[in-house]
């Protein structure tokens, strides 16, 4: 069991430059989110999606895209990197459904990836 | 939306003294609470949650927390310290309500936790 991956681990970035952030679970959960961390600020959600063909926005979303088209992946778009988005990205996953769906479900976090954007 | 509020950005301990890590949220109907655990260029990992049973909650690696109604707190402690436990601590909490907020996390701004030996 993998648990949550997420590739790659670093990465540097011009402005205007678009990538895709990988994130993947082998646990079969429905629940995955991306979230942003940055110093003194800890974490913020930035999106996240209930299952396969669903998303919905966090508190950070703008300049971020993603899509669910598998169960297994859940990759984060920028989509013309800025300055501002310099910071370690995090996905995570969770269990959908029992007591108090994901909001009840501990959430297992990946390793983040490192994002400069110069 | 909720809030969470850690005391402390920083905490010093020597090695063998208690450790106490403050975690305060904003709701009038009690959440879910987490407590969460970053050791370094590593991602999260759950300490420990309270989910309306018990109100002391034991975790991993020794440590526990109690819920507080009366002052919305979900105190993170430990008896005695280890070196290991050097680290960054969250504290999160999520909406019962399964609405518009399903899932999320609210982390409070983090507590770094040195250890002195």
């Amino acid at each position: 069991n993998a648990g949550v991956t997420q590739t790659p681990k670093f990465q540097v970035l011009k402005t205007g430059q678009s990538m895709t952030l990988q994130c993947a679970q082998d646990m079969n959960h429905e629940y995955m989110s991306w979230y942003r961390q940055d110093p003194g600020m800890g974490l913020r959600l930035i999106h996240y999606s209930v299952g396969a063909g669903i998303t919905d926005q966090g508190e950070v979303p703008n300049g971020y895209n993603v899509s669910r088209s598998t169960t297994e992946d859940f990759p984060l778009r920028l989509l013309s990197a800025a300055p501002s988005q310099t910071s370690v990205y995090f996905c995570a996953s969770s269990r959908g459904h029992g007591r108090g769906g994901p909001t009840y479900n501990e959430q297992f976090f990946g390793p983040g990836t490192r994002l400069t954007v110069l | 939306a909720q809030s969470v509020t850690q005391l402390g950005s920083h905490v010093s301990v020597s090695e063998g003294a208690l450790v106490l890590l403050r975690c305060n949220y904003s709701s009038s109907v009690p959440p879910y609470l987490f407590w969460y655990v970053q050791y370094p260029n590593q991602g999260l990992q759950l300490l420990l949650k309270y989910t309306s049973a018990a109100t002391l909650v034991k975790g991993i690696n020794g440590f526990e927390a109690e819920f507080k109604k009366s002052e919305t707190s979900f105190h993170l402690t430990k008896p005695s310290a280890h070196m290991s436990d050097a680290a960054e601590y969250f504290c999160a909490v999520s909406d019962r309500n399964r609405g518009s907020t399903l899932g999320r996390l609210y982390f409070g701004r983090g507590t770094q936790l040195t250890v002195w030996p």
